[in-house]
């Protein structure tokens, strides 16, 4: 069964500056989706970025930007110049090639501050 | 912007008792899917809907049930409700069936559902 680790609860960043959340994780499959999702207060989750496992590249969407490690099942979410809106948990989440139904795998959560 | 909604937002139920939550799609969106997350958790899939037929089920016992009607509402009841089930429940909708595996899901704000 896929699993998702994200080992670290809480991080904490000064506005400006550059925070990098960790996600790993477990699958024997080789092709699938990897997402990184947003929780603000409001408790709705928002889509922050996504990468397919066969794409190289690693994707990017204006300040958020991921490090894409396939072979150590790593995949990082960096985010530049942290702005006090970016304050949310930020899920990492799995999707694999069978679906299993359009079922998504989430982590446990890092709670991200921003400080001013 | 995603218009997804979700009612009631908050329920206290008691223990044995029966649950509805409903669920507006977004406009255009053929697919549902319901998680649970408890708190302090990331959410975990409970069942999708493609077309008013459940396609994707989750670790979840059966007096967990689910309808997805003719205009993509839907519905998520549980039955004999046990202090466990005590968690946010999150509505995600999306344009496709289980072919588009990077596609993003929208989610709504979700019902926080207290069993006492």
């Amino acid at each position: 069964a896929q699993t998702v680790t994200q080992s670290q609860p809480e991080m904490s960043v000064q506005e400006a500056e550059t925070v990098t959340l960790s996600c790993t994780y477990d699958t024997s499959e080789s092709d699938y989706y990897l997402f990184w999702y947003k929780q603000p207060p409001s408790r709705q989750m928002i889509l922050v970025i996504r990468q397919e496992a066969y794409k190289q590249q690693n994707a990017t969407e204006n300040r958020f930007s991921v490090n894409f490690q396939k072979a150590a099942k790593s995949f990082s979410l960096k985010i530049s110049d942290s702005q006090l809106g970016d304050a949310a948990m930020y899920f990492c989440a799995y999707r694999g090639t069978y679906n299993q139904g359009g079922k998504l795998i989430f982590g446990q959560g890092t709670e991200l501050s921003v400080k001013p | 912007e995603t218009g997804v909604t979700q009612s009631p937002t908050h329920l206290i139920k008691t223990r044995g008792q029966q649950v509805t939550l409903r669920c507006s799609s977004q406009s255009g969106h053929n697919t549902v899917s319901w998680y649970q997350q408890a708190l302090g958790q990331g959410p975990q899939f409970i069942f999708q809907y493609y077309r008013e037929e459940e396609n994707g089920r989750g670790n979840f016992p059966p007096r967990f049930s689910g309808l997805q009607f003719p205009n993509y509402s839907s519905e998520l009841n549980v039955n004999a409700l046990e202090l466990d089930d005590s968690a946010l429940y999150l509505c995600a909708s999306s344009p496709g069936r289980q072919g588009s595996r990077g596609e993003k899901l929208f989610f709504g704000s979700g019902t926080q559902l207290s069993v006492l």
